[in-house]
C-alpha cells in the first residue's frame, strides 16, 4: 500500500513554456502533499504544502506565481511550473501524507521528475 | 530551531567492510519522528525506517541496522558486510509532532566499490 506515482518522469521542454507535473496517491487518501526540489548532489528542498481544498503553503523563497500548485482532489496535486526557463531545470519529487490515518507522520513519495528546460 | 545535520558528505568503503552513517538532530519538541532514506541513481526515494521519541530501541533489519540514541541527539546508521547495491545517497530526516513537515539533512553519498 501507500503508493504515490507522478507523470511525467522526464520532461524537456523550452524555455518560455508551462510544464505540468501530477502527483496521485494510487491506494489512499492523501490530506497533505508536499513539492520539493532536488539539485544534483543536493538534499531535497522543500517548495510547498499542499491541504486538499485549499491554497498551498509555499516556503520562503518560492515564487507563488511561478509554481503553480493545485491540490483538487484528496488524490491529486499538480504543480506547474510557468513560463519555465534553464535554471527551473531540477529533479521534482512529490510526496503525500495519509493524516490521522496513517499515523507517524509518514510522507510517501513519489518516484520523482525531472525537468529539463532548454 | 529544528535541524538535521549529517556530517559525512561522502564515504566510500571496499565491499563486505561494515559502514556507518551518522545523523544527529536539534528539536524541542518532545514528539518527534526520524526516517532514514535511500537513493539510488534512479532518483525515487526508498524508505528504510522509522522511529518515533518514544521507542528508543534499536532496530535491526538484515544487514541494516539503527541506533537511536536520545541522550547523544542522534539516529546512526549501520550497514553491515557492505555490498555494491547499497551505493545511493542516505538522507536522514526529522518530523514533528503537530505537522508532516520532514526537514532533511545533506545526505551522505555511500560508495562501495567491489
Amino acid at each position: 500500500g501507500a503508493v504515490v506515482s507522478q507523470h511525467p518522469s522526464r520532461v524537456i521542454c523550452k524555455s518560455g513554456t508551462s510544464v505540468k507535473i501530477e502527483c496521485r496517491s494510487l491506494d489512499f487518501q492523501a490530506t497533505t502533499m508536499f513539492w520539493y526540489r532536488q539539485f544534483p548532489k543536493k538534499s531535497l528542498m522543500l517548495m510547498a504544502t499542499s491541504n486538499e481544498g485549499s491554497k498551498a503553503t509555499y516556503e520562503q523563497g518560492v515564487e507563488k506565481d511561478k509554481f503553480l500548485i493545485n491540490h483538487a482532489s484528496l488524490t491529486l496535486s499538480t504543480l506547474t511550473v510557468t513560463s519555465a526557463h534553464p535554471e527551473d531545470s531540477s529533479f521534482y519529487i512529490c510526496s503525500a501524507g495519509a493524516g490521522l490515518a496513517g499515523g507517524n507522520n509518514e510522507q510517501f513519495f513519489g518516484p520523482g521528475t525531472r525537468l529539463t528546460v532548454l | 530551531a529544528q535541524k538535521v545535520t549529517q556530517a559525512q558528505t561522502e564515504i566510500s568503503v571496499v565491499e563486505k567492510e561494515d559502514v556507518t552513517l551518522d545523523c544527529v538532530y536539534e528539536t524541542r519538541d518532545t514528539t518527534y519522528y526520524l526516517f532514514w532514506y535511500k537513493q539510488p541513481p534512479s532518483g525515487e526515494l526508498v524508505f528504510l525506517i522509522r522511529r518515533n521519541s518514544f521507542d528508543e530501541q534499536n532496530e535491526i533489519s538484515g544487514r541494516y541496522s539503527w541506533n537511536f540514541q536520545k541522550s547523544t541527539s542522534s539516529f546512526n546508521f549501520t550497514i553491515t558486510a557492505s555490498q555494491v547495491v547499497d551505493s545511493a545517497v542516505y538522507f536522514c530526516a526529522l518530523s514533528t509532532s503537530g505537522t508532516y513537515k520532514y526537514i532533511f539533512g545533506t545526505g551522505t553519498r555511500l560508495k562501495v566499490l567491489a
